[in-house]
């Protein structure tokens, strides 16, 4: 099932700047994506969403994009922070249930 | 903030055995699923439930798994006969959905080996 893919296993970025998180999905039917946040032992967090209907959506430091053409999805992170250190996962809601990537691992250097 | 909690956070069963998993789920939360996880794969969707019923369900929750909201809080999976290929994290998550949709907060798993 790759209906969602995240292609970039891991990711480094210094204190302060920006972490760009990708996605990319196939099945135009989603009508909600979200990203999820995961600490080692613990459950995915959730961060934030957006609508497919909307193109961008912001919470603090957080930010999603959604571009519904190229069927892609990116969660931008600034300014990066150490406890911003986890798996970050993406998500598409479909009929109730999420259907989830392989997830990136983000790793902010001090 | 309220949270999704799951018990135990690990357990041990022998191949051929049952094993029940609960949750309790956030307290006003009307929908509730079940996710799992194969060490190095993706989160897989279980099944979802609502209204005392299925909603909907994968092609992975067969016949040996079960659910069921005994009381008014808890909300448990059981998996009848336990095979090797069933050892996995194993996610809960509940959502509100009453006023639109909401998205889904998940516990911190429980982790199943089959030995």
């Amino acid at each position: 099932d790759q209906q969602v893919k995240q292609n970039s296993p891991s990711l480094s970025v210094q204190e302060g700047r920006i972490s760009i998180l990708n996605c990319d999905y196939t099945n135009s039917m989603f009508d909600y994506f979200l990203w999820y946040k995961k600490y080692p032992a613990e459950g995915p967090t959730f961060l934030i969403s957006i609508s497919s209907i909307k193109d961008k959506n912001e919470d603090g430091r957080f930010t999603v994009f959604l571009n519904k053409s190229a069927k892609h999805l990116s969660l931008h992170i600034v300014p990066s922070q150490p406890g911003d250190s986890a798996v970050y996962f993406c998500a598409a809601r479909g009929n109730e249930k999420l259907t989830f990537g392989t997830g990136t691992r983000l790793t902010i250097i001090p | 903030e309220p949270e999704v909690t799951q018990t135990p956070s690990h357990q041990v069963t022998q191949m051929g055995q049952e094993v029940i998993l609960r949750c309790v789920p956030i307290s006003n939360h009307l929908y509730f699923y079940w996710y799992r996880q194969i060490l190095g794969q993706k989160v897989e969707f279980l099944v979802s439930f609502y209204n005392n019923e299925i909603s909907e369900k994968s092609e992975i929750f067969d016949d040996q798994f079960s659910v069921e909201r005994p009381d008014g809080s808890n909300f448990t999976l059981k998996i009848r006969s336990t095979k090797l290929e069933d050892s996995a994290m194993y996610f809960c998550a509940s959502s509100e959905e009453d006023r639109g949709w909401q998205p889904q907060h998940f516990g911190d798993g429980t982790r199943l080996s089959i030995l």
